[in-house]
């Protein structure tokens, strides 16, 4: 079975600022893909950034860069120069063989 | 990317009634899948809509509440049955072609009074 653990409920961070969004995974596949989304008080899904668990860089995508530590079952996600509107909820999430599992994600707020 | 839309983005039900929610995706996709958001939970996985046969649900989820088509590769319905309260939330439609891609309609989001 997969598991997806977000162990911050809320988190806060001053505008320009650099951000780490912790996320720990577990699974028995040996081919997985994790993904970061994020989701807006409007709720829609906004796919971020995905990391293959063959791929050997770290996945970036603009200001956002996935720290992913196969050994230790941990990706995650580092917003840097943050900005106003990327206050919303973070989802950590992870597809083994076809499903996407969600983590409980983390409500981000980003003050002046 | 694909673009999803979905159809009606908000309603109001009574209870005792029924619900279907439409999916449209703007290019053919290989997987469809149908997400409940409950109000401040996480996403959860209904069940993944199978393009000519009956769709495969997760545990916890029936045919019978949330009877599920997908006549072609682009479309895909979710009917919500014999509602509840306890069945408020958002109802989102996702698609996938590739391991590394999955991407998300904008929710459904359902009150049931």
């Amino acid at each position: 079975a997969q598991k997806i653990t977000q162990t911050q409920p809320g988190m806060f961070v001053q505008e320009k600022e650099a951000v780490t969004l912790d996320c720990t995974y577990d699974t028995s596949d040996q081919s997985y893909g994790l993904f970061w989304y994020k989701q807006p008080s409007s709720g829609e899904m906004i796919f971020l950034i995905y990391q293959g668990s063959y791929d050997e860089q770290n996945a970036t995508e603009g200001r956002y860069s996935l720290n992913f530590q196969k050994a230790r079952k941990s990706a995650n996600l580092v917003i840097s120069a943050s900005q106003l509107g990327d206050s919303a909820m973070y989802f950590c999430a992870m597809r083994g063989f076809q499903k996407l599992v969600f983590g409980t994600g983390t409500r981000l707020l980003v003050s002046p | 990317s694909a673009v999803i839309s979905q159809k009606p983005s908000r309603d109001i039900c009574q209870r005792g009634t029924s619900l279907t929610i439409q999916c449209q995706v703007d290019s053919q996709v290989t997987m469809m899948f149908w997400y409940r958001q409950q109000p401040g939970q996480s996403l959860t996985l209904i069940a993944t809509a199978n393009q000519g046969s009956e769709a495969t649900y997760e545990s916890g989820f029936v045919i019978d509440k949330f009877p599920i088509s997908r006549p072609n590769l682009t479309f895909s319905t979710l009917t919500v049955s014999n509602m509840s309260p306890e069945d408020s939330s958002i109802y989102l439609c996702s698609a996938s072609d590739r391991s590394h891609e999955q991407y998300f309609g904008p929710g459904t989001r359902l009150t049931v009074t």
